[in-house]
């Protein structure tokens, strides 16, 4: 079956711009989450999401950083006024629930590159 | 709270000869453990996972991990290297359903496997 899938592969964009970044989970999973690996480190949490609503999203850094997963499939990471440092590798990962026992299967990633 | 500290950060070993990851953990309640492997360009691939079952815990392409409470230990081996396990490995520690299954990365081992 099909895994999570996320696009773009690739964005290079200008400081200062907004960005988009989706993320399509596996078929009936319930759980999405969101991740940030910087070059040479493991991922770092952002956000999660259980159904439609944001059950936790204290791992996003600030306010420019947003995320909505409207219909309880598709979710879209919002970025404003980027920043240089906000260059990395973002995540998506869905799972069938919540539970602590629960795998997460990774999509591919999306490089964000901010000029 | 919850964290892993990989205790290497590079790994080389020659072909045929075994392969030993180290991973420590730190959990306020009984973890669900987990490790992946990241091929260059290539999304997050489960490897294998604990959830308090059996201790010994076998995953794919011969991986196997031993958790080991006392010595609060998740470490990731292997009899037999082969050239396409060359990659990058992190161990995970799960936050539990309280926090939303969250999962929390090591920095990562980099393994080379010398032919």
């Amino acid at each position: 079956g099909a895994g999570v899938s996320q696009t773009p592969s690739n964005k290079v964009t200008e400081k200062g711009k907004y960005v988009e970044l989706r993320c399509d989970p596996i078929s009936g999973h319930t759980a999405l989450y969101w991740y940030r690996q910087s070059l040479g480190q493991g991922p770092e949490f952002l956000i999660y999401f259980q159904g439609t609503g944001a059950a936790d999203d204290s791992g996003l850094p600030n306010d420019r950083f947003f995320a909505v997963r409207p219909e309880g499939s598709v979710s879209t990471l919002k970025i404003q006024r980027t920043e240089r440092g906000d260059s990395a590798v973002y995540l998506c990962a869905s799972s069938l629930q919540t539970s602590g026992t629960d795998t997460q299967y990774f999509g591919p990633g999306t490089r964000l590159t901010v000029l | 709270a919850q964290s892993v500290t990989q205790l290497d950060s590079h790994v080389s070993v020659s072909e045929g000869t075994p392969v030993l990851l180290r991973c420590n953990y730190s959990s306020s309640y009984s973890p669900s453990l987990f490790w992946y492997v990241q091929h260059p360009n290539k999304g997050l691939q489960l490897l294998l996972k604990y959830t308090s079952a059996a201790t010994l815990v076998k995953g794919i392409n011969g991986f196997e991990a031993e958790f080991k409470k006392s010595e609060t230990s998740f470490h990731l081996t292997k009899p037999s290297a082969h050239m396409s396990d060359a990659a990058e490995y992190f161990c995970v520690v799960s936050g539990g359903s309280n926090t939303g299954n969250q999962f929390y990365f090591g920095t990562g081992t980099s393994l080379t496997v010398i032919p």
